[in-house]
């Protein structure tokens, strides 16, 4: 049971131009949400979160959109850099932060092309 | 101020052996958080862990899988009898006391671990 979905593996983007990275979730219980870039052989880096009173949050060329009645979250990255290309999860968690458990997303892997 | 330290990086090891995976938590922090992640899969809870308690164990496996996390010194998280459906990463994350969200989170960069 996949509460939390990437539904495209990969993503090609042009430097420069803006990558939009989607994420689907079902559990009506997820209050809190984040986004986490990878590189092979490393750990998860945390990027950028969103809480479900929030539409939207924005740090830099990150941006995270949140459409709860559609359970739908979207990362914007613009412009696009080399340096962006990683793979990147969403994880989502409940409200309750007594439990600090996160649900991840399958991943997406971004390719910025020169 | 060192990150989380994982080791091994790598570990291999035949069916039925033991593996052991150590965690070592950021200075300060005193709360980790084992996930594994199979090959093409998101990462995956498994424990959450406080000093000498674990406080949420809803992502282990019934049999074989335990972890701890001591007074002193690093978590473990120990497979015994080992399969190969156990080869994966294992990440272990750690975050402050006074939590922050999950963006208190930092990951260490994971033990790979491969069954042969």
């Amino acid at each position: 049971d996949q509460q939390v979905k990437q539904n495209s593996p990969s993503l090609s983007v042009q430097e420069g131009r803006i990558s939009i990275l989607n994420c689907d979730y079902t559990n009506s219980m997820f209050d809190y949400f984040l986004w986490y870039k990878k590189y092979p052989a490393e750990g998860p880096t945390f990027l950028i979160s969103i809480s479900s009173i929030k539409d939207k949050n924005e740090d830099g060329r990150f941006t995270v959109f949140l459409n709860k009645s559609a359970k739908h979250l979207s990362l914007h990255i613009v412009p696009s850099q080399p340096g962006d290309s990683a793979v990147y999860f969403c994880a989502a968690s409940p409200l309750n932060f007594g439990n600090e458990k996160l649900t991840f997303g399958t991943g997406t892997r971004l390719t910025i092309i020169p | 101020n060192a990150g989380v330290m994982q080791n091994p990086r790598h570990l291999v090891r035949r069916r039925g052996q033991e593996a052991r995976l150590r965690c070592s938590p950021m200075k300060g922090h005193s709360h980790v958080y084992w996930y594994r992640q199979l090959p093409e899969e998101g990462l995956k809870f498994m424990v959450y862990l406080q000093k000498e308690n674990i406080i949420d164990e809803s992502g282990m496996p019934k049999e074989r899988f335990s972890a701890e996390f001591p007074k002193e010194g690093p978590s473990i998280l120990r497979i015994q009898q080992v399969v190969r459906g156990d080869s994966a990463a294992y990440f272990c994350a750690s975050s402050p006391l006074l939590r922050q969200g999950a963006d208190g989170y930092t990951f260490g960069s994971g033990t790979r671990l491969t069954v042969v």
